[in-house]
């Protein structure tokens, strides 16, 4: 199972809106509604920001939103805040297993 | 509120057997429903998920890594351990467990995490 595909680094402005993208295959994202997507901040554990592919978990700000399409996820986080700042990976279900993202690293200019 | 810790061994020497405890709270490992994973993450590098252990016993491996790993729980103790066996310095990670989230029978999403222990494989 290779790793899921993701841009190395996404970068924006304060306020602006940024989107990473996700890409699998027909054996994990095309097949499974079950994308989730990840925050990592330096030296910290990462922590879920969407799950199912677009659901958003109690606590997290309604910034970031989540998509796909075919055989690519996407994440999407508006009104871009210094605090986004920090490391992002996908993870789709493949079948009894889970493969990650290669991780995007998020910059806020 | 849902807790989970990792402990183990800092250092390890490459061919040597690998034992990590993730030790929880705030859920049973007995009620349905209930997963628990293993992920690694190297210095710099992505996260790889490893291993998962259900609340029936059933147990799923990385296709890459199934030779070498074992997970298993005691639900007595809250806990969850896996082994790797035959070490070796890329297998240098930080290892975390987490709880799996599901719904309607499809468990896909790790929340929340521990804190990660750092293994490192050196002679």
């Amino acid at each position: 199972q290779s790793a899921l595909t993701q841009p190395a680094s996404v970068s924006g402005s304060p306020g602006q809106s940024i989107t990473i993208s996700c890409t699998g295959t027909s054996s994990d994202v095309g097949s499974y509604n079950l994308v989730s997507w990840y925050q990592q901040h330096p030296g910290k554990a990462p922590k879920v920001m969407i799950y199912e592919v677009s659901k958003r978990p109690s606590g997290v700000s309604d910034r970031f939103s989540g998509s796909k399409s075919g055989n690519t996820a996407s994440l999407t986080i508006s009104g871009l805040q210094a605090e986004d700042e920090a490391d992002y990976y996908c993870c789709s279900y493949a079948g009894s297993v889970y493969v990650f993202g290669t991780g995007t690293k998020v910059t806020v200019l | 509120q849902v807790t989970l810790r990792e402990s183990g061994p800092a250092l390890v020497k490459p061919t040597q057997t690998l034992t990590l405890t993730c030790t929880f709270s705030g859920f049973s490992l007995s009620t349905s429903g209930m997963c628990v994973s293993w992920i690694r993450q190297p210095p710099g590098k992505a996260l790889e998920w490893l291993a998962r252990i259900d609340w029936d016993d059933d147990k799923y491996y990385s296709t890459s890594l199934k030779t070498r790993l074992k997970i298993s729980k005691d639900t007595s103790k809250n806990q969850v351990v896996l082994t790797m066996t035959d070490m070796d310095p890329v297998d240098t990670a930080t290892y975390y467990c987490a709880r799996i989230g599901g719904s309607s029978g499809w468990y896909s999403w790790f929340d929340p995490w521990g804190q990660g222990t750092l293994v490192t494989v050196s002679s």
